[in-house]
């Protein structure tokens, strides 16, 4: 069970190009997540959706799209990258959207915008 | 809106000493209580946590008691190991959803 993977592991992108961040599950969990890592910042949360057909915004939505249409995949738009992107970008899954349901992170993806 | 704050930067305990890592949080709700820990190329996985007030989440010999007086819930171990090296999250989700809102996390660094 490969559990969570994101596409791609790293990528240098030019500004204002379209970049789609790809995060599939196989647990079968009904909530994801999609998280940017910053120094000195921690982790915060994007977009999130409880199940396949919803999506809701999180703390830094802005530049962001998300789409839901199954529940193993839930990809990651940035329609028209800009400099302050530059980050690390954590898919997460949940099986539930109670806040006892542990969330497992995958392994990343490291994009840098210039 | 709920945050969770982590004050110290790096933590640079010897090992086998105590290590604390501190956090406290800020909600009007009644929140569940994690700590992450990430290891250098990975993605964060869950610690322990603590679902209510007066749990204590425990694992490998670290403990975090959710202390809803002072709103805090502090990381500790009585003895460090190198291996115990990694940054270390401390978390919160309330009590209505699942998004969990991260502090700035600690890195500890253990020196052997």
């Amino acid at each position: 069970i490969a559990g969570i993977t994101q596409a791609p592991t790293s990528q240098i992108l030019a500004a204002g190009r379209r970049m789609t961040l790809r995060c599939t599950q196989d647990m079968r969990h009904n909530a994801m997540y999609w998280y940017r890592q910053d120094l000195g910042l921690g982790l915060r949360l994007i977009h999130y959706s409880n199940t396949a057909g919803t999506t809701g915004k999180g703390e830094v939505p802005d530049g962001y799209s998300v789409s839901r249409a199954n529940t193993d995949d839930f990809p990651l738009t940035l329609a028209s990258a800009v400099p302050s992107q530059t980050s690390v970008y954590f898919c997460a899954s949940s099986e539930g959207q109670g806040n006892t349901d542990t969330q497992y992170f995958g392994p990343g993806t490291r994009l840098t915008v210039l | 809106g709920d945050s969770v704050v982590q004050t110290e930067g790096q933590v640079l305990p010897s090992e086998g000493d105590s290590l604390i890592v501190n956090c406290s949080y800020e909600t009007t709700q009644y929140p569940s209580l994690f700590w992450y820990v990430q290891y250098p190329g990975e993605g964060p996985q869950l610690h322990l946590k603590a679902m209510k007030a007066n749990d204590k989440g425990r694992n490998k010999g670290f403990e975090a008691m959710y202390r809803k007086e002072t709103t805090s819930f502090h990381l500790e171990k009585d003895s460090v190991q190198e291996s115990d090296s990694a940054v270390y999250f401390c978390a919160l989700s309330d009590e209505w959803n699942n998004r969990l809102a991260f502090g700035k996390g600690n890195q500890v660094v253990v020196i052997p």
